[in-house]
């Protein structure tokens, strides 16, 4: 079955303690990226990236890294967060060799920092 | 900048009443055009998608949206609205030659027994 896999889902943490939030894709696709969810605002991307060892910054990158050694795997990394890092992420994956492809979604990780 | 209006961030129907979510596109040059639903606590899912193959679009669960270039506007119809339906709906969008897609702030749907 073709999966998104984020972890993980909900995480409670203080300001400063840094966190990886990773993410897993069985789809073969060499995009992936990174969206944060808050009201009002719909989607807004983090990071993304075009294929191992590429990647680029989307529209709201502060405070977020990235790392894509492997295809498979795109962990979204968060060196010192604050609490307006609280959001709901999500990682996302598209077969690029489609041009009108769609993205696939993983559950989304919701992160709370207090 | 590229941009995507959802108009109403909330809309409300009846069981069984037309379910219509409107959404604006800011290029003239025809785009595709995506409508993603996310149930509570799950990611998103394509309910349909625009790729200039035919201008109306039907997607799952007996959603249509209508591609209309004059009016650069994707609007998502479902003619009988069911309880299952209630969610949030995203509109996003394509732009030829890019590779980001970029999403509108999302109208969520209530449905009324």
């Amino acid at each position: 079955e073709a999966q998104v896999t984020q972890n993980p889902r909900y995480l409670i943490t203080v300001t400063g303690k840094k966190l990886t939030v990773t993410c897993s894709q069985n789809m073969n696709h060499e995009y992936m990226s990174w969206y944060r969810q808050d009201p009002g605002l719909g989607l807004r991307q983090i990071y993304y990236s075009m294929n191992v060892e590429v990647t680029d910054k989307g529209d709201v990158p502060e405070g977020y890294k990235v790392s894509r050694k492997e295809k498979r795997n795109f962990p979204l990394i968060l060196e010192s967060p604050s609490p307006n890092q609280t959001s709901l992420y999500f990682c996302a994956t598209k077969n690029d060799r489609v041009n009108t492809g769609e993205l696939f979604f993983g559950e989304g990780s919701r992160l709370t920092v207090l | 900048a590229q941009s995507v209006t959802q108009l109403g961030s909330h809309v409300s129907v009846s069981e069984g009443a037309l379910v219509l979510l409107r959404c604006n596109y800011s290029s003239s040059v025809p785009p595709y055009l995506f409508w993603y639903v996310q149930y509570p606590n799950q990611g998103l899912q394509l309910l349909l998608k625009y790729t200039s193959a035919a201008t109306l679009v039907k997607g799952i669960n007996g959603f249509e949206a209508e591609f209309k270039k004059s009016e650069t506007s994707f609007h998502l119809t479902k003619p009988s609205a069911h309880m299952s339906d209630a969610a949030e709906y995203f509109c996003a969008v394509l732009y030829t030659g890019g590779f980001k897609t970029i999403f509108g702030a999302g109208t969520r749907l209530f449905v009324k027994a």
